[in-house]
């Protein structure tokens, strides 16, 4: 079965510096998501990319985030500064129009 | 602020019974409604979704969404130990393709 692929699993970073989180979402979707859990907290929606543009984005999406899907198949998160509350897992989802989002393993980011 | 609820729990039942999970959202104009099982560092996954009112049955697993009442509840039949994780229920609200989770439902099942 298809599935979202997502790497780092792991990414460790320091404070203020830039990080790019990266995903393959599944080939014939077409709506791309980015997701964070902070521990122990609920799953919180940061972007939605539809059509090769942000279709939404939530409050959390400030300026120090971007996305990106630079060819046909990846699709990426880049925070330009990193702060110590970034840390978090984040999560890649993609799905079509009307179905289930499908989401990555994710990746745990630690921002020291 | 659209608002999806759920008891945090945990929620124990002993194996073979019935769990019961429940979820309450906020926007009336809300239309899609999903179940994801999430274990302890692992990513959600996609147990049952539902658009309309009424009973969907998958399985083990029964969803039941009353839009009236504004309510989406999971069944679990025969619970397993291996089903012990969080539930999240997720909505799409109205005007929108992104998910709003709820904060989740421990579940624990005793062998």
């Amino acid at each position: 079965e298809p599935e979202v692929t997502q790497t780092p699993s792991h990414q460790v970073t320091q404070m203020g510096q830039e990080v790019i989180l990266r995903c393959v979402p599944i080939s014939n979707h077409l709506y791309f998501y980015w997701y964070r859990q902070i521990l122990g907290q609920k799953v919180e929606f940061l972007v939605s990319f539809y059509n090769n543009e942000i279709s939404e984005k939530s409050e959390i999406f400030d300026d120090q985030f971007s996305v990106e899907r630079p060819d046909g198949s990846n699709f990426t998160l880049k925070i330009r500064s990193t702060k110590l509350e970034d840390s978090a897992m984040y999560f890649c989802a993609s799905g079509r129009f009307g179905q289930p989002q499908h989401f990555g393993d994710g990746t745990r980011l630690s921002i020291l | 602020q659209k608002e999806v609820e759920q008891n945090s729990g945990p929620l124990s039942v002993p194996e073979g019974a019935i769990a019961s999970l429940n979820c309450t959202y906020s926007d009336r104009g809300s239309q899609s409604f999903f179940w994801y099982r999430q274990y302890s560092g692992k990513s959600p996954e996609l147990i049952m979704f539902i658009y309309s009112n009424g009973d969907k049955e998958d399985g083990r697993f029964t969803a039941q969404l009353n839009k009236a009442s504004q309510y989406v509840s999971l069944l679990i039949r025969d619970s397993q130990p291996s089903d012990s994780a969080t539930y999240l229920c997720a909505v799409i609200t109205s005007g929108t393709y992104k998910y709003i989770f709820g904060t989740g439902t421990r579940l624990k099942v005793l062998a």
